[in-house]
């Protein structure tokens, strides 16, 4: 079946750099979504795209969908602790989540 | 917004024992619920799909017979692991999506399993 991939599997930044995840697939993706689950947490739903190029934005959250819809980012601006976590990208489709990317933030 | 309660938090059992976990959506109903499994530091994995009323569907690899999932009502899946072994010890999850709603999957606080 459809599986995704994400890169970086890991990222420590500096509070206040900019952070991206990105989330690739083979086969084009009818909608992606994104989550986001704290250390001893569940995942949380952020967003899902569905059109070709589309851009949303949450506060300093930026997520794109591909033009050939194989593709997503999410970029956090000027990152704080408190966005410490593992970011997955899923398919809506068939629910198949990504590795994440682990996101270390040091004050 | 929707609110996927699961029950218990976290269970320890004996090898050989069985373990019921239970998901419930709070102030909406899903005709279709999701069991995942998740080890430390990995990625939420898909065991099943739970539909109410009739049989859940498996991934490749999850044995039903090990994992059973009965979705009896609108609001309640159970996910039960029978004659439990170390290995099965993991972080198991269920989600929801409310119909109508805003796409996402609402998931449940999720339930850790130790098996000693």
């Amino acid at each position: 079946g459809q599986q995704v991939m994400q890169i970086p599997q890991y990222q420590h930044v500096q509070e206040g750099e900019d952070f991206t995840t990105y989330c690739n697939s083979s086969t084009t993706l009818s909608n992606i979504q994104w989550y986001k689950q704290r250390p001893g947490g569940h995942p949380v739903f952020l967003i899902q795209l569905v059109k070709s190029g589309e851009v949303k934005k949450q506060k300093r959250l930026t997520f794109q969908f591909g033009e050939a819809k194989k593709n997503s980012s999410l970029h956090i601006t000027a990152t704080q602790t408190t966005d410490v976590g593992t970011y997955f990208c899923a398919q809506g489709q068939n629910f198949v989540f990504g590795p994440g990317t682990r996101l270390s933030v040091l004050p | 917004g929707a609110v996927v309660s699961q029950h218990p938090s976290w269970v320890i059992c004996k090898s050989g024992t069985s373990v019921k976990i239970e998901c419930r959506s709070l102030d909406f109903q899903a005709t279709t619920m999701f069991w995942y499994r998740q080890f430390p530091k990995q990625s939420l994995m898909l065991m099943a799909t739970s539909n109410e009323g009739s049989k859940a569907t498996y991934e490749q690899g999850v044995e039903k017979d090990k994992f059973l999932i009965n979705h009896a009502s609108l609001t309640l899946s159970t996910l039960t692991v029978t004659s439990a072994h170390p290995e099965d010890s993991s972080f198991y999850i269920c989600s929801a999506r409310e119909a109508g709603g805003n796409y996402g999957y609402t998931f449940g606080s999720g339930t850790r399993l130790t098996v000693v």
